[in-house]
């Protein structure tokens, strides 16, 4: 099974400031990774696919990076709706998640 | 819109069994195959199974192999999930998802909330 970390598990950021959420596969993924943002109760919503392309009506403050095992997911200027939980993805062997980190308002 | 409706969950005994439906509109369903994925409260999300687009494949990690059947019917644009011999460790909210043609998820449902408790 192809593990993912996420880190921090917690991010404090004021509005306006820019986020970075780390991710780390166990073994290469390729760039066969994704991210998610879910806020609560609600599903998963896709951001991002092939670690840097964001998905269909996903505003550009939002951007991926890494390839391999390193990835890292940015925005860069924080607005009110983007506190919430992230999760990363891998789907090159199976699909597996990371435990997520939270973004929450500082 | 895409709209996908988990229906089903609620509270079993251990060692119960429970089936959980999956209602999909705003796109073709019968193209695409689909995804369940738990999520324990506190925890990330968990694939659980998916099935190609016509049913007639399906996979599932070690921790409910022989026990969750994934099924679907194309006429209906409805996804099931049948689970037995539950355990407290099954406890959680069940989404069901669309697969993209590259594999990853795009849509999710807004979750199934299965209780296991005596």
């Amino acid at each position: 099974e192809i593990v993912m970390t996420q880190s921090p598990a917690t991010l404090s950021v004021s509005p306006g400031e820019r986020a970075t959420l780390s991710c780390r596969a166990s073994q290469s993924v390729r760039s066969n990774l994704a991210w998610y943002q879910q806020k609560p109760g609600q599903g998963p919503r896709l951001l991002i696919y092939g670690a840097s392309t964001r998905a269909t009506g996903i505003p550009a403050r939002f951007s991926g990076s890494g390839s391999g095992t390193e990835f890292t997911l940015s925005i860069s200027s924080l607005q009110s709706e983007d506190f919430a939980l992230y999760y990363c993805q891998q789907y090159n062997y199976w699909w597996t998640f990371g435990q997520g980190t939270k973004v929450e308002i500082k | 819109q895409v709209q996908l409706v988990e229906s089903g969950g609620g509270v079993v005994q251990p060692g119960g069994s429970l089936r959980l439906s999956c209602t999909a509109s705003g796109f073709s369903f019968r193209s695409y195959a689909m995804h369940w994925v738990r999520q324990a409260p506190g925890k990330g999300p968990e694939w659980v199974a998916v099935i190609s687009f016509d049913g007639s494949n399906q996979y599932y990690p070690d921790s409910v192999k022989g026990r969750f059947t994934i099924s679907r019917d194309n006429s209906k644009d409805s996804l099931y999930l049948q689970m037995h011999s539950l355990s407290a460790e099954d406890a959680a909210v069940y989404y069901c998802a669309t697969e993209a043609p590259e594999k990853f998820l795009k849509y999710w449902g807004q979750g199934a909330l299965v209780t296991v408790s005596s």
